[in-house]
């Protein structure tokens, strides 16, 4: 079946663009979860969403980094003004369990954003 | 301080060979132990849950020491395809964030 998928898979901004992420997750998965992943580095939590409420924004960087899945589907990471230190591969990944549940959470190809 | 530690390796080892690492985890209240494979630039995959009394899937085994706060993966008989970054994760009880270490990047040659 169709798993996670993203667009797009890159992304090249200049500083001071904003951009947007998309994340498709698996259907009917209650949970959605966007990850920062530096080179070098394991993924980083950055916000957590149960169906169209974002339960969890803790780990988002800065208030330049906003997410919304208004439907409690589809999902979008938007990142204003980007600046240098923005550039990473930014991870989506849905799990059918709702919080506190520790169902195996699926990844998508990521978005690999670079800013110059 | 980390909450998941892990040797970068590279482990760089034959075909054939046995390969072991460890992970260690400062987090007490962590419930769930994972080890997620991530091959270069792909997502990471879950490899293998870890169970208190250790598991084996194939080749690879996990071992999860509580007491000491420390997980570990030993993959036998290693196979040209095994080479990829191997991601330890925690999961403490009643959260949903998934913890990861940096990785430990293995590299297995013919």
């Amino acid at each position: 079946g169709a798993g996670v998928s993203q667009s797009p898979r890159y992304k090249v901004a200049k500083r001071g663009q904003d951009v947007a992420l998309r994340c498709d997750p698996i259907s009917g998965h209650v949970s959605l979860f966007w990850y920062q992943q530096a080179l070098g580095q394991g993924p980083e939590f950055l916000t957590y969403f149960q169906n169209e409420a974002q339960l969890d924004k803790s780990g988002l960087p800065s208030d330049r980094f906003f997410a919304e899945r208004p439907e409690g589907s589809v999902s979008t990471l938007k990142i204003q003004r980007t600046q240098q230190e923005d550039s990473a591969v930014y991870l989506c990944a849905s799990s059918d369990r709702t919080s506190g549940g520790t169902d195996t959470q699926y990844f998508g190809p990521g978005t690999r954003l670079t800013v110059l | 301080r980390k909450e998941v530690e892990q040797d970068p390796g590279p482990f760089n080892v034959p075909e054939g060979a046995t390969v072991a690492f460890n992970c260690t985890y400062s987090n007490s209240a962590s419930q769930s132990f994972f080890w997620y494979r991530q091959d270069c630039r792909k997502e990471p995959k879950l490899l293998m849950s870890v169970y208190s009394s250790g598991n084996e899937d194939g080749r690879f085994t996990a071992q999860l020491n509580r007491a000491s706060q420390y997980i570990s993966l030993l993959i036998r008989d290693s196979k040209l395809s095994d080479s990829a970054t191997y991601l330890c994760v925690v999961h403490p009880l009643n959260d949903y964030k998934l913890s990861f270490g940096a990785g430990t990047t293995v590299t297995v040659r013919a």
